[in-house]
């Protein structure tokens, strides 16, 4: 398996752009987690999908981000309009069943200039 | 979730054994013991994880305390591509809770 797939694995946009950012996990995962990373506040956990649905989306920042998962095999996160302070690296990772091992991308690194 | 104490950074010298230590004296009987690393400009990677007894993998082993209140990775022989930093990470069983990374252990292995 080519493990967890991220595109793009840079961004750069300007402020007020929208961007979507793209994560195939493992096949067979069932679990899909979308994580952001930065200095400040190290890895921070956005969202977390079973089975394709939604479950937890407490991390997400505000409004102006939102991800879905259409199906078993493609997630996005997009962020809408993009600000400066969201420049950071994306990591989406996949686990067979949530609490088993997680399996991350690697990565996409963001910047909003 | 319940908290880890892992020290900041630690040294090692190439092909030498590494002890890296967790506190986590806040631990339920359920939690289970997680271990991750994350190589430089690389996404985290899982190394081990346990629940009471010891455990060995290919890449590591992890001893856990009698009490659960703490536990160490061993790298057995360090490798200059072991240097990354380190996550102790309790998870609770039964698909319960998620990964909370916190600040981890850096880990310099010199030649």
């Amino acid at each position: 398996d080519a493990g967890v797939i991220q595109s793009p694995r840079h961004e750069v946009t300007e402020m007020g752009q929208e961007v979507t950012l793209r994560c195939k996990p493992i096949s067979g995962h069932n679990s899909l987690f979308w994580y952001r990373q930065t200095m400040m506040r190290g890895l921070e956990l956005l969202i977390y999908f079973n089975n394709n649905v939604p479950i937890d989306d407490s991390g997400m920042p505000e409004d102006r981000f939102s991800a879905k998962m259409p199906n078993a095999s493609f997630s996005t996160l997009k962020i809408q309009p993009s600000e400066p302070r969201d420049s950071a690296v994306y990591f989406c990772a996949s686990s067979f069943v949530r609490g088993y091992e997680q399996y991350f991308g690697p990565g996409t690194r963001l910047t909003v200039t | 979730d319940a908290k880890t104490t892992q020290p900041n950074s630690m040294e090692s010298n190439e092909e030498e054994p590494v002890h890296l230590p967790c506190n986590h004296s806040t631990i339920s009987g359920t939690d289970y013991i997680h271990w991750y690393r994350q190589l430089p400009s690389q996404g985290p990677e899982y190394v081990i994880h346990g629940l009471t007894s010891n455990v060995n993998n290919r890449m590591a082993s992890l001893a856990i305390a009698e009490d659960r209140k703490s536990s160490t990775l061993i790298l057995h022989r360090a490798t200059l591509r072991d240097a990354a930093v380190y996550y102790c990470i309790l998870l609770g069983g039964g698909s319960q809770g998620n990964l909370i990374f916190g600040k981890g252990t850096k880990l310099s292995v010199k030649p």
